[in-house]
C-alpha cells in the first residue's frame, strides 16, 4: 500500500477561523513532509518531520503550526490565515534515507485551502 | 541555493507522439526524482533517479550527475499522460529538502 491520505479534500475557512489538515500514512515511514502549492507553480517544502521530531521547518510563519502526533500522522494547525495563504497543502512521506537524505517521496492528494 | 530548470516549459502532442522532456540542475545532488501531476492536483512519482537510467513502462529515465541533467522520455504518448511534469531535486547538503524545478505542461490531443 503506498498511500498517503489528506483530510479534508477542501476547506473554506475565514481569516478568524482555526482549522486542522490531517494526513496520514501506513507505509512505515519515518520522515512527513508538508508542501504548500500555489497555482501554476511548483510545490514548496514548508515542514520536514524525521522520526516524529521537527527537522526543517522553512521559515514559515507562525499562523501554521505543525504536529506530529505518531509515526503515521501529520497534522498542520491553521490559525489566522490570510487570503495569499490560498493554495493547495500537499503532504508526502518517505523512508528517512539516513544523513539527511531522502527516499522516493508518496505524495497525498492535496486539501484545496481557500482563505476568505 | 540550487537551481532547477526544466524545459520546455509547454509541450503539446498528438497521442502516440514520443517526446524527451529535460531538467538540468546547478549543483552536486544526491537525490532527483521525477513526478507527474495530473490535472486533479495528484503528484504521482515517476522515478527516483540519482543516476543512472530506468524504465518503466512507456516511461524511461536518464540522469547524467556528472553533467547535472536528467531526461525523461515518454514513448506512445496517451491522453491520461497530460498533466505538469516536476523534477525535483535534493543537494548534497541540502538534508531532506526537495527543490522542485518549474515544471513543463504537457497536454497530449486525441
Amino acid at each position: 500500500d503506498t498511500e498517503v491520505t489528506q483530510t479534508p479534500k477542501h476547506l473554506v475557512m475565514g481569516m478568524t477561523n482555526k482549522k486542522s489538515l490531517k494526513c496520514e500514512q501506513h507505509m512505515g515511514h519515518r520522515a512527513m513532509y508538508w508542501y504548500k502549492q500555489k497555482a501554476k507553480k511548483p510545490p514548496e517544502l514548508m515542514f520536514v518531520y524525521s522520526y516524529e521530531k521537527l527537522s526543517i521547518n522553512e521559515s514559515v510563519p507562525s499562523r501554521f503550526s505543525p504536529e506530529c502526533p505518531n509515526s503515521s500522522l501529520l497534522n498542520l494547525h491553521l490559525h489566522a490565515l490570510q487570503p495569499e495563504d490560498s493554495a493547495l497543502y500537499l503532504c508526502a512521506s518517505s523512508q528517512d534515507g539516513g544523513w539527511g537524505r531522502t527516499d522516493t517521496q508518496y505524495f497525498g492528494p492535496g486539501t484545496r485551502l481557500t482563505v476568505l | 541555493g540550487i537551481q532547477v530548470e526544466q524545459s520546455p516549459p509547454d509541450l503539446i502532442l498528438q497521442e502516440g507522439a514520443n517526446s524527451t522532456l529535460r531538467c538540468n540542475f546547478s549543483d552536486s545532488v544526491n537525490n532527483l526524482q521525477w513526478f507527474h501531476q495530473n490535472p486533479w492536483g495528484q503528484l504521482i512519482n515517476l522515478f527516483y533517479i540519482p543516476s543512472g537510467t530506468k524504465q518503466n513502462g512507456r516511461l524511461s529515465a536518464t540522469t547524467v550527475a556528472t553533467e547535472r541533467y536528467s531526461l525523461l522520455y515518454i514513448s506512445s504518448s496517451q491522453t491520461t499522460d497530460s498533466g505538469v511534469y516536476f523534477c525535483a531535486v535534493e543537494r548534497e547538503t541540502s538534508g531532506s529538502r526537495l527543490t522542485f524545478g518549474e515544471g513543463t505542461q504537457l497536454t497530449v490531443n486525441p
